[in-house]
């Protein structure tokens, strides 16, 4: 297994439209993350899977965003109606035990 | 409310030096964790080391030491004898869950190591 991995790694969309990036996590982990990074900043959190469930939301993730990860594997995020305040790279992580494996990200820039 | 403060945004030096990059956290939780993540130009998150709140050893593996105290609520992370491949940005990140839900990370610090 080469690790987590989240396609597309980069994404130029117009503003107001919706996209969706896809993870795929390390396999057998059953806990998934998403995280939102800007420039300068640490990562925040957004959604947290275990399994199919999604058990944790962060308020940053407003009625524009949605996840999804059906049958517990991969994952997806979308956005809809973007806004450039939206561009940022979208970490997502894998976890079966204490350590998070990340991938290298999705950067989305909103013009 | 949980908060990581990695108050050096920038930190340069030449390779062999020591360095430490600070870390101060604030939590309520009596239980909690604690971690260093390394960010390379790549972009991709590396694990480093997991600390729970009980365990207030010291750890050191290979260059890299961390110097954990709750009664200054601080998580120092010293690399020795640095090396150029060790320039990133370090994240200190805060979880009162372990293994579960979200990690709260402060800002990062820059590490610039020049030949």
């Amino acid at each position: 297994d080469t690790g987590v991995s989240q396609d597309p790694r980069h994404k130029i969309t117009k503003r107001g439209q919706n996209v969706t990036f896809r993870c795929d996590p390390i396999s057998e982990h059953n806990r998934l993350y998403w995280y939102r990074q800007t420039l300068g900043q640490g990562p925040e959190f957004l959604t947290y899977f275990q399994n199919e469930a999604q058990l944790e939301k962060s308020r940053l993730l407003s009625d524009r965003f949605s996840a999804e990860r059906p049958k517990g594997s991969f994952s997806t995020l979308e956005i809809q109606r973007t806004e450039q305040g939206d561009s940022a790279m979208y970490l997502c992580a894998s976890s079966g035990g204490y350590e998070a494996f990340f991938g290298q990200g999705t950067r989305l820039t909103v013009v | 409310a949980q908060k990581v403060t990695q108050a050096q945004t920038e930190i340069s030096v030449v390779e062999k030096e020591d360095v430490t990059l600070d870390c101060v956290y604030e939590t309520r939780d009596t239980t909690y964790y604690l971690f260093w993540y390394k960010q390379p130009p790549s972009g991709e998150l590396v694990f480093l080391i997991r600390r729970n709140s009980f365990d207030e050893q010291n750890e050191i593996s290979g260059r890299y030491s961390w110097n954990f105290q709750k009664s200054t609520s601080s998580f120092n992370f010293t690399i020795t004898a640095s090396q150029v491949v060790d320039s990133a940005v370090y994240f200190c990140a805060l979880s009162n869950r372990g293994s579960q839900g979200n990690l709260i990370f402060g800002k990062g610090t820059k590490l610039s190591v020049k030949p």
